[in-house]
């Protein structure tokens, strides 16, 4: 069973640019988290979302930045013209339910903007 | 609001040694309690957890005691080896958010030496 994939492993964009996140869950999860980790920094959630529906996206900026999680394929973290203050490391977590399920993460997305 | 706090980091041992490393949380309600481990350039993966007063989570001779009276849930192992270096974070999913959303500590860097 594979684990949680996420691509590309890295980015690198020039600031104005836009970047697109991949996040293919495991095998039967219909749950999707997304997380951002600033360097030195934990984890801060940003968007959870069940298929086709985005359940809470308290901790996503308000401006730029947009997820979906569509029917068919996997989840997408858009982010439209990108700024320095947005390299990190993206994370993508998936879980079987939703209430104390586990949450199984994938190996991340590191975002550079030049 | 729901919050986690870890010991600053860099924690440095010689290969063996008795590892701590703390953790305390504030949530409403009975949160479950995680750690995570994260080595250099992956994503994080799930340590051990805990999901009530008195439960013992523990996995690769790392334990830890949810600890409801003093809201700890301290990371321990009682012989630290050169693998084990990485960084540690203490995560809680309050159950009044409505869905797992987890609250990361700002994580804790090990450093183990032959």
């Amino acid at each position: 069973n594979a684990g949680v994939m996420q691509n590309p492993r890295h980015l690198v964009r020039r600031r104005g640019q836009e970047a697109r996140l991949r996040c293919s869950p495991m095998k039967g999860h219909s749950h999707v988290y997304w997380y951002r980790q600033l360097p030195e920094e934990g984890l801060k959630f940003m968007v959870y979302l069940q298929k086709e529906n985005i359940i809470d996206e308290s901790g996503m900026p308000k401006e730029r930045f947009s997820a979906e999680f569509p029917k068919e394929g996997p989840s997408i973290l858009r982010i439209q013209q990108v700024v320095r203050g947005d390299s990190a490391a993206y994370f993508c977590a998936s879980s079987l339910g939703a209430g104390q399920e586990t949450q199984y993460f994938g190996p991340g997305t590191r975002l550079l903007v030049l | 609001g729901n919050s986690v706090t870890q010991m600053e980091g860099p924690v440095t041992l010689s290969e063996e040694a008795f590892l701590t490393i703390n953790c305390t949380y504030t949530a409403t309600g009975y949160p479950s309690l995680f750690w995570y481990v994260q080595y250099p350039g992956e994503g994080l993966q799930l340590l051990l957890k805990a999901t009530k007063a008195d439960d013992k989570g523990s996995n690769k001779g790392f334990e830890a005691t949810y600890r409801k009276e003093t809201t700890s849930f301290h990371l321990e192992k009682g012989s630290v080896q050169v693998s084990d270096s990485a960084v540690y974070f203490c995560a809680l999913i309050a159950m009044n958010t409505g869905f797992q959303k987890l609250v990361f500590g700002t994580g804790t860097r090990l450093l183990v030496s032959p």
